[in-house]
């Protein structure tokens, strides 16, 4: 079935370094979402990604889907300790279910 | 702003005991999904939704069940809750229209089966 793998797992950064984290599928995608989970909430979206190509921000995260429309990027700029968390992509199955990356969970230390 | 709203955020049962999870959102979305989250394991579907009365099963649905009576609802229910169901389980609703796609998710249950 189809699959998103992510990475890296995990990435443990300094308080204002640039992070960047990626998606990759061996099937292709019309839709990508990329999500952040704080502790012991829910994710919450973040982008969403649509035309293959297409380049979209929110404040200090950017978010590209990737011409081959099977792979997608986020980028944060000068992080923060509040970027804490788990960031998944994820992208709708041609069945309609939501497949999820296995997430990264990113640490800054101040 | 989009709401979709689990009924707990934290439950504690018995082993064998039934175990109803409710989730509600206020988007008119026709799907629905039941996702559990294990360290290390990422977001696991149980079962998801596409219609009122219309389900399908994830990839774990094994000791699960799901209820969805009206558009609104899609309830998860834990038939004889086991110690390996503690977990935390999300919710999410979806809309598809003109090729597009946006989930949003409740905040979340963490359930501890003892």
């Amino acid at each position: 079935g189809q699959q998103l793998n992510q990475s890296p797992q995990s990435m443990f950064i300094q308080e204002g370094e640039d992070v960047s984290m990626n998606c990759t599928s061996s099937s292709i995608f019309n839709t990508w979402l990329w999500y952040k989970q704080d502790p012991g909430e829910g994710p919450v979206l973040l982008i969403a990604l649509y035309k293959a190509g297409e380049l979209t921000s929110n404040g200090r995260l950017t978010a590209q889907f990737g011409i081959t429309r099977k792979d997608s990027f986020l980028n944060i700029s000068a992080s923060i300790p509040s970027d804490v968390g788990i960031y998944f992509c994820a992208g709708p199955s041609n069945t309609g279910k939501l497949i999820f990356g296995q997430g990264t969970t990113l640490q800054v230390k101040p | 702003d989009v709401k979709v709203t689990q009924s707990s955020r934290y439950l504690v049962k018995r082993t064998g005991e039934k175990v109803f999870l409710e989730c509600v959102q206020d988007m008119d979305h026709e799907n629905m999904f039941w996702y559990r989250q294990d360290p290390g394991l990422g977001l696991r579907l149980i079962y998801f939704s596409y219609d009122v009365k219309m389900k399908e099963k994830g990839d774990i649905p094994e000791g699960y069940s799901v209820s969805r009576e009206k558009k609104e609802r899609f309830s998860l229910i834990l038939e004889s809750a086991s110690t390996n169901q503690t977990s935390m389980y999300l919710c999410a609703s979806s809309f598809f229209h003109t090729g597009k796609t946006e989930a949003f998710f409740g905040q979340g249950t963490r359930l501890t089966v003892v």
